[in-house]
């Protein structure tokens, strides 16, 4: 089952904060979060393994609820460099890695 | 440290030909895998490598799509005969362990497909 991501995409000025969502309507057992710039491969971003697990690479962390099924992404004091399309993953019980369908962040100066 | 290596990084073919794409992992992954991703979508899981054997196959389009990897390192993704909705780009991914673990993927640039 994919993840759902919310918003599909979403227009910052330099310095502005963003949320990314993540959700499944089956258990989670692990949130990977992965970064893609135009024409290039998916860069790893973390991994968040426990329900109400928080980390943190730079400005931009995660949290996981894994009661409420979802994960959330906060981009804080965005810089143009975060500009790209941020994917969200899912470990199902059998292991397998399944992807949102991405949410388009665009940081403008 | 090398990285996940593809190719070719384009292809261009008219449907019902054949084409062939070629990954070859980080070394020491044993784990590795090929996504389709279509143009404003997620990489949807092709199919995925534990060594030499495949570890998860259902989303692959078995009647034209085959992949192989017989030394358990590099791999290989053909499809014949393509057809229009196989436009796409294919990203190879590895990881060290893989299967039931929570490690990050290694992605390669990928191969992107045109089928006229």
């Amino acid at each position: 089952q994919q993840p759902v991501q919310s918003p599909q995409a979403v227009i910052l000025r330099e310095g502005e904060d963003a949320v990314i969502n993540c959700s499944s309507s089956k258990a989670l057992y692990s949130v990977h979060w992965y970064r893609q710039k135009h024409g290039e491969a998916p860069v790893f971003l973390m991994i968040l393994l426990k329900g109400g697990e928080q980390k943190g690479h730079e400005k931009i962390s995660a949290s996981f609820n894994e009661k409420k099924q979802q994960s959330s992404l906060y981009l804080t004091a965005s810089q143009l460099s975060y500009s790209g399309t941020y994917f969200c993953g899912s470990r199902n019980q059998g292991g397998k890695l399944i992807f949102g369908q991405g949410t388009e962040l665009s940081v403008k100066p | 440290e090398a990285g996940v290596a593809q190719s070719p990084r384009y292809k261009i073919i008219e449907k019902r030909q054949s084409v062939a794409f070629w990954c070859n992992p980080i070394s020491g992954h044993a784990t590795l895998y090929w996504y389709q991703q279509i143009l404003g979508q997620g990489p949807k899981l092709l199919i995925q490598f534990q060594n030499n054997g495949v570890v998860d196959d259902s989303q692959l389009p078995k009647d034209r799509f085959s992949a192989e990897r017989l030394k358990g390192v590099d791999s290989t993704l053909k499809i014949q005969p393509a057809k229009l909705e196989d436009s796409a780009v294919y990203l190879c991914a590895s990881s060290y362990h893989g299967e039931g673990t929570n490690e990050k993927l290694f992605f390669g640039s990928g191969t992107q497909l045109s089928v006229l």
